[in-house]
């Protein structure tokens, strides 16, 4: 399984664009690359995914470059909302096998 | 998507007891998944529930101390058995949609507390 590396915590302002990046650097083949939002006390929501190149969609941005061993989520223009915990997971859907990186902790601040 | 409940939402148990979580889901899925998530960590997933077969175990869970039920594409049960406190975890229940293959909607969890 392909392990992942984020920051523990991020910090920014209302309005800014954040960017939180994660490593996976034996991410194989047949792995896509998905990232969660949760809440406390609720399950991961889905934000986005993507397999290569760059992905967006009404919420977020998803940046992977052409080796695949590291993604980028960009989030723009944040509000307190968005304050939450962002899990990056790699995981192969045609075996099942996924892998939650530990989150990143972003706190927006006024 | 798929709108997933859990049963029970939270629970204190005795040490050596028994507990079954429950996860219904308003549409038939093709894949539903076990995970845990202990308190301020990450997500590990536990299992893969199969319909009509025995469950896919990932390394260090094993079915004996997590039996694991799917009856329909709609049902899924999870039992911790045997608890200690280290048991004391959230336990949540995905599915993952044929139309939205490799994206997982999760349940509210079931939040475990072990005496």
């Amino acid at each position: 399984l392909a392990k992942t590396t984020q920051p523990i915590s991020m910090d920014s302002y209302e309005g800014q664009e954040v960017n939180i990046t994660c490593s996976h650097n034996n991410i194989a083949t047949n792995d896509y690359i998905t990232w969660y939002q949760q809440f406390p006390s609720q399950g991961p929501r889905f934000i986005i995914q993507g397999y290569k190149t760059k992905v967006t969609n009404e919420v977020a941005s998803l940046f992977i470059p052409a080796d695949r061993k590291s993604s980028t989520l960009s989030l723009p223009r944040v509000s307190l909302s968005d304050t939450a915990v962002y899990y990056c997971l790699v995981g192969d859907g045609v075996f099942n096998k996924f892998y939650f990186g530990s989150g990143t902790k972003l706190n927006v601040k006024p | 998507s798929a709108v997933i409940s859990q049963k029970p939402s939270r629970d204190i148990c005795q040490r050596g007891t028994s507990l079954t979580i429950q996860c219904q889901v308003d549409s038939q899925v093709t894949m539903m998944f076990w995970y845990r998530q202990q308190p301020g960590q990450s997500l590990t997933l536990i299992a893969t529930a199969n319909q009509g077969s025995e469950a896919t175990y990932e390394s260090g869970f094993v079915i004996d101390k997590f039996p694991i039920s799917r009856p329909n594409l709609t049902f899924s049960t999870l039992t911790v058995s045997n608890m200690s406190p280290e048991d004391s975890s959230i336990y949540l229940c995905s599915v993952e949609q044929r139309e939205s293959y490799n994206e997982q909607f999760f349940g509210p969890g079931t939040r475990l507390t072990v005496l």
